[in-house]
């Protein structure tokens, strides 16, 4: 099945600083690559998602890139607040989604 | 609240017990997903529906699982015989369309075997 590998497994920041998450895979024909968003004991939350036919794409704070060439791509929040604390997923596309380890995010006031 | 439900939330039970747990997608959605999460990894495939029909189920949902979806409506998974191993977040999502569409997850059926 698909490989994805996400980057770091543990990010703190300072409340206001950006965070940056990253991810490879290995399927070029994959082309859809959502990023999840998940609290405590909570299901996974989309948070935004991008397609092969896009390089880029914002909403407010949150903003994805993706690279298709290289394969990889990468989840950017900026001016964090605490409440971004959580652990973020990214994913890929098959017939199901395949995510990587995930990513745990801390922004301390 | 339109979103996607699961019960129960928690589940504890003895080894060797079997277990349902249900899953409620959003009424639209034609395509139900189930996934496993243990601690510290990101939710992993089991199967899929398309309407009533399961169409992919994944080398990790062995002859002890049983997923159904009647109708195309609410879906549930059994597990027969439950193992120390089984202990997870059983996780639920619905879509519509066919693939690449965003998948929306409930809060998960947390299991735990004693």
């Amino acid at each position: 099945g698909e490989n994805v590998e996400q980057h770091p497994s543990t990010l703190s920041v300072q409340e206001g600083d950006s965070a940056v998450i990253k991810c490879t895979y290995s399927d070029s024909a994959s082309n859809y690559f959502p990023w999840y968003k998940q609290e405590l004991g909570k299901g996974p939350q989309l948070i935004i998602d991008i397609r092969s036919n896009v390089g880029e794409k914002k909403d407010q704070r949150i903003a994805v890139t993706l690279n298709k060439t290289a394969k990889h791509f990468s989840l950017h929040i900026t001016e964090t607040q605490p409440e971004d604390s959580a652990v973020y997923f990214c994913a890929v596309s098959g017939y199901a989604l395949n995510f990587g380890k995930g990513t745990s995010l801390l922004v301390t006031p | 609240d339109t979103g996607v439900s699961q019960n129960p939330r928690h589940k504890i039970t003895k080894r060797g017990q079997n277990v349902t747990f249900r899953c409620d997608p959003i009424s639209e959605h034609n395509r139900l997903y189930w996934y496993r999460q243990t601690l510290g990894q990101g939710p992993e495939f089991l199967t899929y529906f398309q309407n009533e029909a399961q169409l992919e189920k994944s080398r990790l949902l062995s002859d002890r699982f049983s997923a159904e979806r009647p109708k195309g409506s609410f879906s549930t998974l059994e597990i027969q015989r439950t193992e120390q191993g089984d202990s997870a977040m059983y996780l639920c999502a619905s879509s519509w369309g066919e693939r690449n569409q965003p998948q929306h997850f409930g809060d998960g059926t947390r299991l735990s075997i004693l």
